[in-house]
């Protein structure tokens, strides 16, 4: 099984609300990852987590927050954020962090108003 | 030079036939190659992978690698509507699994 589930599948929020996206897996992966998608453009890397500690972070703005509370389970925490921020949020993982096939989650498409 | 490349079509194809798809990368440390596939509005699903130079087939998807040359391809053999949608290139570094996605193909495959 190679599922990954995310929740919401849409999510709608103004720019003064605090929410939050989750991630799960079961598939007993210990790498995890946040990407973004814009219309028409490839996912693009925002974090990841290895052996649940933060191993990357590419430079992303601090109205984004990972969390990773436990080997299953990857959140992102979304405050202030900006309409260019809309777009379909990806979590993906992997057996660990080498060379291992990630597969993706079905998203949450975030419109911010 | 963008890291991986790909064109960005469409690419249309007749229904049954081959569509061949095209990747490029600049990075000669890269060791792992992907394939998605990504419906409108969807998430990408992985359809192939690839490490070693040569073919490697799994039903009607074979994916070709030429490290020297530094791309890889992708062939969809009898093509199906289904097929229909927009492909992902990916490569990783040996060092880390991060993923560096082309641009996209799109494929329309036309009954």
């Amino acid at each position: 099984d190679t599922e990954v589930t995310q929740t919401p599948k849409h999510l709608v929020m103004g720019m003064t609300n605090k929410k939050s996206l989750k991630c799960e897996q079961h598939m007993g992966h210990r790498a995890m990852y946040w990407y973004k998608q814009k219309a028409k453009k490839p996912p693009e890397l925002m974090f990841v987590y290895s052996y649940e500690k933060l191993s990357i972070n590419e430079s992303v703005p601090s109205r984004f927050s990972p969390e990773c509370p436990n080997s299953s389970l990857l959140n992102l925490h979304l405050h202030a954020l900006q309409p260019e921020d809309s777009a379909l949020y990806l979590c993906a993982s992997s057996q660990d962090f080498s060379r291992d096939t990630q597969y993706f989650g079905p998203g949450t498409r975030l419109t911010v108003l | 030079q963008k890291e991986v490349e790909q064109n960005s079509g469409p690419l249309s194809v007749p229904e049954g036939a081959i569509a061949s798809l095209n990747c490029t990368y600049s990075d000669r440390g890269s060791q792992s190659f992907f394939w998605y596939r990504q419906y409108s509005g969807k998430s990408p699903e992985l359809i192939m992978f690839i490490y070693s130079n040569g073919d490697k087939e799994d039903g009607r998807f074979t994916a070709q690698l030429n490290k020297a040359s530094q791309y890889v391809s992708l062939l969809i053999r009898d093509s199906q509507p289904s097929d229909s949608a927009t492909y992902l290139c990916a490569v990783t570094r040996a060092a880390g699994n991060k993923l560096t996605f082309g641009g996209g193909t799109r494929v329309l495959v036309k009954p």
